[in-house]
């Protein structure tokens, strides 16, 4: 049973503009949500993370959307730039300690 | 500073046959996650590993089992290896059982490839 869903496994997006990836999920318990940033040959990279009280947190050009009714966040990042281009995962939890993740979204950043 | 370090980078064994995976973790980081990344796939969690015990579990059976050391550093065995079990084993370590909105600190993984 997969409780968080990344539906589009690639993304393309010329530099300088805005990349934004989705991510659904199941369980409206969920109370903390993360994003991953992984490069090839490398663990994943925490970059981001939203808890279900708020709707937006900001990080630079990295900012995500939380959306409960929903079920649904997602991660803009603006401007793009190649150094962005990897696997973004999203992660969700319940208790803060296990956490569900989706299958990933290949980014490419075109210069 | 020393992130978390994972041993070896990769493995081959044959069904049937049980590994050992080592992970030690970030500097002042006391609480070990295994997580278990097959191709395609996100990672999915196996055991949290907090102060020498086994405090919460996936959906992974019996075969997969782990220990923690006083260093905090710590071992995932598999036994009775099956062809599904070929996979990434990525080890996360945190602050507190509770990562909350902090995240973990990933090692590289261990790649095992069972034949």
């Amino acid at each position: 049973d997969q409780q968080v869903k990344q539906n589009s496994p690639s993304l393309s997006v010329q530099e300088g503009r805005i990349s934004i990836l989705n991510c659904d999920y199941t369980n409206s318990m969920f109370d903390y949500f993360l994003w991953y940033k992984k490069y090839p040959a490398e663990g994943p990279t925490f970059l981001i993370s939203i808890s279900s009280i708020k709707d937006k947190n900001e990080d630079g050009r990295f900012t995500v959307f939380l959306n409960k009714s929903a079920k649904h966040l997602s991660l803009h990042i603006v401007p793009s730039q190649p150094g962005d281009s990897a696997v973004y995962f999203c992660a969700a939890s319940v208790t803060g300690n296990q956490f569900y993740f989706g299958t990933g979204t290949s980014l490419t950043v075109i210069p | 500073d020393a992130g978390v370090t994972q041993s070896p980078t990769h493995l081959i064994k044959t069904r049937g046959q049980q590994v050992t995976l080592r992970c030690s973790p970030k500097s002042g980081h006391d609480t070990v996650s295994w997580y278990q990344q097959a191709l395609g796939q996100g990672p999915q969690f196996i055991f949290q590993y907090y102060e020498e015990e086994e405090r919460q579990r996936g959906n992974f059976p019996d075969r997969f089992s782990g220990h923690q050391f006083p260093n905090y550093s710590s071992e995932l065995n598999v036994n009775a290896l099956l062809l599904g079990d070929s996979a990434l084993y990525l080890c996360a370590s945190s602050l507190a059982r509770f990562v909350g909105g902090l995240g973990y600190t990933f090692g590289s993984g261990t790649r095992l490839t069972v034949v």
